[in-house]
């Protein structure tokens, strides 16, 4: 059974500062590997999405990482932004398309 | 083009009540998603149409939580008997059939007394 989790469940950070958030997952044998980002009282929003057979993908600030054999995927926040305050969760895709969900990091970007 | 839509926002209920929460999907989405989050954790998928058949509900406490897409479009749930620990955001996602990506609406907040 897949379990996925997310340390740190919380960090601060001040603003300008690179950071990086961790994701793990138990069964390497998963689809994709999406990141979201949560605002409060908002729905989930897509970042990122990588494919199993692709190790990163980029999308402006944002860069994804996927080592399946560490069962590891990492999101790393360039420049950091005060709008960039939100949570973060991934979520690990089976070949179903159901998605298995960490917990997330909640971030704070301080000004 | 308008995204998932939810209604209501904000459902504060006693226990042993009912409620229900109502879901439009993107235009053209054949797959729709009922999520529940309970604070601090992720989404727990409760159950997955295809169009207006059921692909999953396993967990989906069917003593209690009851959901229909009748016409293969909108979508509701139901709760009835409500308990404490159903308190948290319902997410209702949809997707292109066979696509990847999930379309989130804002979710349902609901809170039983």
């Amino acid at each position: 059974k897949q379990e996925v989790t997310q340390i740190p469940a919380a960090l601060s950070v001040p603003e300008g500062e690179n950071l990086v958030l961790n994701c793990s997952f138990t069964d390497s044998a998963i689809y994709n590997l999406q990141w979201f980002r949560q605002d409060p009282g908002k729905g989930l929003t897509s970042l990122l999405l990588i494919q199993s057979s692709q190790r990163e993908q980029t999308s402006g600030r944002l860069n994804a990482s996927l080592d399946k054999s560490s069962g590891r995927s990492t999101l790393y926040i360039a420049a950091s932004q005060p709008g960039d305050s939100a949570t973060y969760l991934c979520a690990a895709s089976s070949s179903n398309y159901q998605l298995i969900w960490g917990a997330g990091t909640k971030l704070i970007i301080k000004p | 083009e308008a995204g998932v839509a939810q209604s209501p926002r904000y459902k504060i209920i006693e226990k042993r009540q009912s409620v229900a929460f109502w879901c439009n999907p993107i235009s053209g989405h054949a797959t729709l998603y009922w999520y529940q989050q309970i604070l601090g954790q992720g989404p727990k998928l409760l159950i997955q149409f295809q169009n207006n058949g059921v692909v999953d509900d396993s967990q989906l406490p069917k003593d209690r939580f009851s959901a229909e897409r009748l016409k293969g479009v909108d979508s509701t749930l139901k709760i009835q008997p409500a308990k404490l620990e159903d308190s948290a955001v319902y997410l209702c996602a949809s997707s292109l059939l066979g696509a990847e990506t999930q379309y989130f609406g804002p979710g349902t907040r609901l809170l039983v007394l």
